[in-house]
Formats: C-alpha cells, structure tokens, sequence
C-alpha cells in the first residue's frame, strides 16, 4: 500500500531558528517522488520542494531544504531561519505509481 | 495569469441544491486533479483526469459528485442535490502528466462550499 504519514499535528520554533517536520512514507514503486507544501491561512497550496527517489543529492531551495533518508523513507523538511511568514500547514505529499497521496499535515507556528 | 484558477472562489447555496465548481488549469497541463479539504484537515481526493484517457473517479464520495473536463481544459465538479456534509474547500490542481516521479502538482486557490 502506498501511504505517506505526517506525526507531529503542530509544532513551534522560535524565529529565526531552524525546525524539522517530519515525513515518513511507503511505496512499491521503485520510482518515487516527494513533495513539500506549504498551506497558508489564505488557503492556497504552495509547491515548495521535489526530490526524486534516484536523486543522490539532497534537495535544497533556498531556506527550505529536504532530509531524504532512503533506506529509513522519510523525506523530513527543513526550514532555516523561520520567519513569521513560515507560519503556515505543511504537508507532504508522494507520487508513486502515477498516484499522488497526501500527508495529514503539520501546522507550524513560528514565535516571535 | 499562468497559475491555476477556479470559480466562484465562495460559494453558498441551500441544502439540496445542485452546484458547479470550475478549475482552469495551468495552459499546457493534461493532467488536472480535484481535492476536497474540511476545516483543518487533509486532502481528500476526489478525481483524476490524464489526457483523453477515462477519468480516475475512485474519490468520489458519492453518485451526487461528478466531474467532466472539456476539450482537455477547464474542468467543472458538480454536485447534485448539495448536503451540509458537502461543506469545504474545493481544491483543483494541474500538473505536466508526465509519466514518473516527477509531476508536480500546482494548486488553485480553491473554492470555499458552504451548504446551509
């Protein structure tokens, strides 16, 4: 079965600290992708960052970066320097076997 | 503009009263999607269309939901005989529909249902 989990309902960092959201996933696919959104209260999804199952390399996009561990399957993101406007759901999502699945998400409140 | 548009962006309508969803997706894209999200949680998927190939209507909740997509472009979600349960915001996305890991979904600002 293809299944993408998120734990952590809510979190809270510090501004200008860096946070991890966790994401952990299970595919057959051999050919997989993540995906991290970001869902602000205004509602819209916000494709932030891709990694491709073959990719070497951990992705990275400015502040945002992800952690991929293969063999564990989990694709944590991490933001560096939260900033107020971080504050937002976040969910991660998978494509596997030409299907997309979602995360529950995790709301994230960055403190002043 | 070149993202994903859908209309109206509210929506308030009585109980048993059928209404239309429409998403515009992103030029270029054949692949578009449609997600349902209730108040504070995930996404639920509805449908799928690929091309001209059969939709994938495995997330449809009921026979009172249905989805049709014109000319491989806009795409309109009906629903027939509306309940308060039907209550959410409707979410459409488009993606390249390249085959492999690599589609990206890219999302529209959703449509707020209220059923009263």
């Amino acid at each position: 079965a293809q299944k993408i989990t998120q734990t952590q309902p809510g979190m809270f960092v510090q501004e200008k600290e860096a946070v991890t959201l966790d994401c952990t996933y299970d595919t057959s696919d051999p050919s997989y992708g993540l995906f991290w959104y970001k869902q602000p209260s205004s509602g819209e999804m916000i494709f932030l960052i891709y990694q491709g199952s073959y990719d070497q390399q951990n992705a990275t996009e400015g502040r945002y970066s992800l952690n991929f561990q293969k063999a564990r399957k989990s694709a944590n993101l991490v933001i560096s320097a939260s900033q107020l406007g971080d504050s937002a759901m976040y969910f991660c999502a998978m494509r596997g076997f030409n299907k997309f699945y979602f995360g529950s998400g995790t709301k994230l409140n960055v403190k002043p | 503009g070149a993202g994903v548009s859908q209309s109206p962006s509210n929506k308030v309508t009585e109980k048993g009263k059928d209404v239309e969803l429409r998403c515009d997706p992103i030029s270029g894209h054949t692949a578009l999607y449609w997600y349902r999200q209730s108040l504070g949680q995930g996404l639920e998927f509805l449908i799928y269309f690929q091309g001209n190939s059969a939709p994938d209507k495995s997330g449809l909740p009921s026979d009172r939901f249905s989805a049709e997509r014109t000319g491989g472009s806009v795409s309109t979600l009906t629903i027939q005989r509306t309940q308060q349960e039907d209550s959410a915001v409707y979410l459409c996305a488009s993606s390249l529909g390249l085959a492999g890991p690599t589609d990206t979904q890219y999302f529209g600002p959703g449509t707020r249902l209220t059923v009263l």
